[in-house]
């Protein structure tokens, strides 16, 4: 079981926007910035936000992170296929460690 | 172009010894603190160790392979390692390294991440 808690699954059609939250603790999202990964299928995660709400460039304007308190979301809006995947919400914990979300599933329809 | 390319993946029998590689280029590796993180099919991400830069002064594990695994560096060589001892089929995952950044005093991420080799332990 995860240390940071996220929806199995998300979806939307093209052009809507989604929001994927995440929900961690005082230790970690409480403490500490969120980022937020894009995965395919058989690629490495891809970074999309960092110090919760910083895009890295290349990424476009659609994506952006907020966070407050123990939780953290990634919103999308303009859905595009591309945007199908799994997103990993991921921070640092005092505990001296990496602590990741489950992953959501994102399904443009 | 900043780059990391794991290498030392394949299978394994329960018990056995594997130890992974990643090399690093386009960027001044000694000063970054480096991770590896893993992913069983089918699975979310699972962090397993970080080492600190230059000095490799601090070292952290996860609980699931304490003691079984051991994180090192070669910063003239640009390398990172993973040297696995004691494998579990529940080891059995696509294993990353990735670069560790920081600002300020709480602001963490992890960028970039290579593309990954996969290790499986299989009797």
């Amino acid at each position: 079981q995860s240390i940071l808690t996220q929806p199995p699954s998300a979806s939307g059609t093209p052009g809507q926007g989604v929001t994927i939250s995440c929900s961690g603790s005082n230790s970690n999202i409480g403490s500490n910035t969120v980022n937020w990964y894009h995965q395919l299928p058989g690629t490495a995660p891809r970074l999309l936000i960092y110090r919760s709400n910083q895009r890295p460039s290349g990424v476009p304007e659609r994506f952006s992170g907020s966070k407050y308190g123990t939780s953290a979301s990634l919103a999308i809006s303009g859905l595009r296929s591309e945007d199908e995947g799994n997103y990993y919400c991921a921070t640092w914990d005092d505990s001296l460690k990496w602590v990741f979300g489950g992953g959501t599933q994102l399904t443009v329809l | 172009e900043v780059q990391l390319v794991e290498s030392g993946g394949g299978s394994v029998q329960p018990g056995g010894s594997l130890r992974l590689s990643c090399a690093a280029s386009g960027f001044s590796f000694s000063i970054y603190s480096m991770d590896w993180v893993r992913q069983a099919p089918g699975k979310g991400l699972e962090w397993i160790s970080y080492i600190s830069d230059s000095s490799s002064s601090s070292i952290y594990y996860a609980d699931s392979v304490k003691g079984r695994f051991t994180i090192s560096r070669d910063n003239a060589k640009n390398s990172l390692y993973l040297q696995m001892n004691s494998l579990r089929v529940e080891d059995t995952a696509v294993y990353y390294c990735a670069r560790d950044l920081s600002y300020g005093g709480n602001e963490y991420w992890l960028d970039p991440w290579g593309q990954g080799t996969l290790v499986t332990v299989s009797s």
